[in-house]
């Protein structure tokens, strides 16, 4: 089976610092990883995913996040967060063949001014 | 078409009543899913559907009954349901039926927020 902690529940971080937001993932076979991001009250958006191939991933909205298999990890990345990036982001894990996509428990970025 | 989508996108009903979550999608996809999302925590699968047949249900009440009519359209009918079913209700797809080969990613729609009174 497949699971996925992101170590972080909350980030605080002020605007323009860059930020890291922590996922470790475990499972015997080969994943897809994502991250999504959610606002308040907001469906799930797609910031990038692993598949295959680069290990480093560049996604949307400034994003970029590397795939570390030796680790297991897969940490999201911003040189230089805005206010507007607040927001909870999830990691997640989807084997390959398989048919149900494995959520972390969410990790809350609250960018200050 | 490269999206999911959802109907409505808010839905607001009383303990007695009988309403339904539309998704639908138009890439050809062959699996659509159902996934849950309560407040403050993350999505969980519900239902999947692979070829227009329910495969997976993940001990959801029967009180939630999915539907699939054809290979674009999920439908998740709702009865009586109770204050504790005020959700984030999510579809998603992905290309390939189950069992799934590699192309399995799966695309979510925007989600339809319930609320049980």
């Amino acid at each position: 089976a497949q699971s996925v902690t992101q170590l972080d529940s909350q980030v605080p971080v002020f605007e323009e610092a860059p930020v890291e937001l922590r996922c470790n993932y475990s499972s015997s076979v080969s994943v897809y990883l994502f991250w999504y991001v959610q606002y308040p009250n907001q469906g799930l958006q797609l910031l990038l995913k692993y598949l295959s191939g680069s290990t480093l991933v560049k996604g949307i909205n400034g994003f970029e996040a590397e795939f570390n298999k030796s680790q297991t990890s897969f940490h999201l990345r911003k040189p230089s967060v805005h206010i507007s990036d607040t927001a909870e982001y999830f990691c997640a894990v989807l084997r390959a063949g398989g048919f149900k996509t494995i959520f972390g428990a969410g990790t809350r970025l609250f960018v200050k001014a | 078409d490269t999206e999911v989508t959802q109907t409505p996108k808010h839905l607001v009903m009383g303990m007695t009543n009988k309403k339904s979550l539309k998704c639908e999608q138009h890439m050809g996809h062959r699996a659509m899913y159902w996934y849950k999302q309560k407040a403050k925590k993350p999505p969980e699968l519900m239902f999947v559907y692979s070829y227009e047949k329910l495969s997976i249900n993940e001990s959801v009440p029967s009180r939630f009954s999915p539907e699939c009519p054809n290979s674009s359209l999920l439908n998740l009918h709702l009865h009586a349901l109770q204050p504790e079913d005020s959700a984030l209700y999510l579809c998603a797809s992905s290309q390939v039926g189950i069992p799934t080969g590699r192309d399995n990613e799966q695309f979510f729609g925007p989600g339809t927020r319930l609320t049980v009174l």
